[in-house]
């Protein structure tokens, strides 16, 4: 089956850095998803980016299909965006989802 | 409009025995979605059902199984409860036939002793 990786798994940054997270992908897929999980538990979609580029406020996704990746960037961190992301691809009717990336902002 | 919401919130349970886990979807939404997520991994895919029909089914023994209603809430049983079990378990909507642009509920923590 497809492998989704996705790295750093782990991230502390300063409030106010930014930050890249990537996944990786070993097949074509029909679809890609970027999801936030917060301290919670609460799952929330934040992009579905098949191709191109997205934007919504601070945080922004790439998604090559060609090379298999896509690129989560956050600009200037707040403690609000500490949680999991994980990266979710979808292929004939199913959907794989990543380890995450677990990413700490501190004050 | 309401969330996707899901009950119980937390439920314990012994091995061997079975659960039912409950899912409401958002009002219009007609697809559900059932995800495992063990401590420390990403959600695990077991099902999907659109208009009362399973369309896509993930790697998880029979013991699993779900069902969806006329109003389009949704339960998922499991059956013969192992200790491995234990893990919240997440549904999620959307309006189309689809695993994308998911909706997900808060879960709920199964813990098997």
């Amino acid at each position: 089956g497809i492998q989704v990786e996705q790295s750093p798994p782990d991230l502390i940054l300063q409030e106010g850095a930014n930050s890249t997270l990537r996944c990786n992908f070993s097949d074509s897929v029909n679809n890609l998803q970027w999801f936030h999980q917060n301290p919670w538990g609460q799952l929330i979609n934040l992009f579905y980016i098949p191709s191109g580029t997205k934007q919504n406020g601070r945080l922004s996704a790439t998604t090559v299909a060609t090379e298999r990746y896509s690129l989560l960037y956050i600009s200037s961190s707040q403690t609000t965006d500490s949680g999991v992301y994980f990266c979710a691809v979808n292929r004939d009717d199913k959907i794989i989802f990543g380890k995450g990336t677990r990413l700490h902002i501190l004050p | 409009d309401a969330g996707v919401t899901q009950s119980p919130t937390h439920l314990i349970k012994t091995r061997g025995q079975q659960v039912t886990l409950r899912c409401s979807p958002i009002s219009g939404h007609k697809s559900v979605s059932w995800y495992q997520q063990v401590l420390g991994q990403g959600p695990q895919f077991i099902f999907q059902y659109y208009e009362k029909e399973e369309r896509g089914r993930g790697n998880f023994p029979d013991r699993f199984s779900a069902r969806q209603f006329p109003n389009y809430s949704s339960e998922l049983n499991v059956n013969a409860l192992l200790l491995g079990d234990s893990a919240l378990y997440l549904c999620a909507s959307s309006l189309a036939d689809s695993l994308y642009e998911q909706y997900f509920g808060p879960g709920t923590r199964l813990t098997v002793t």
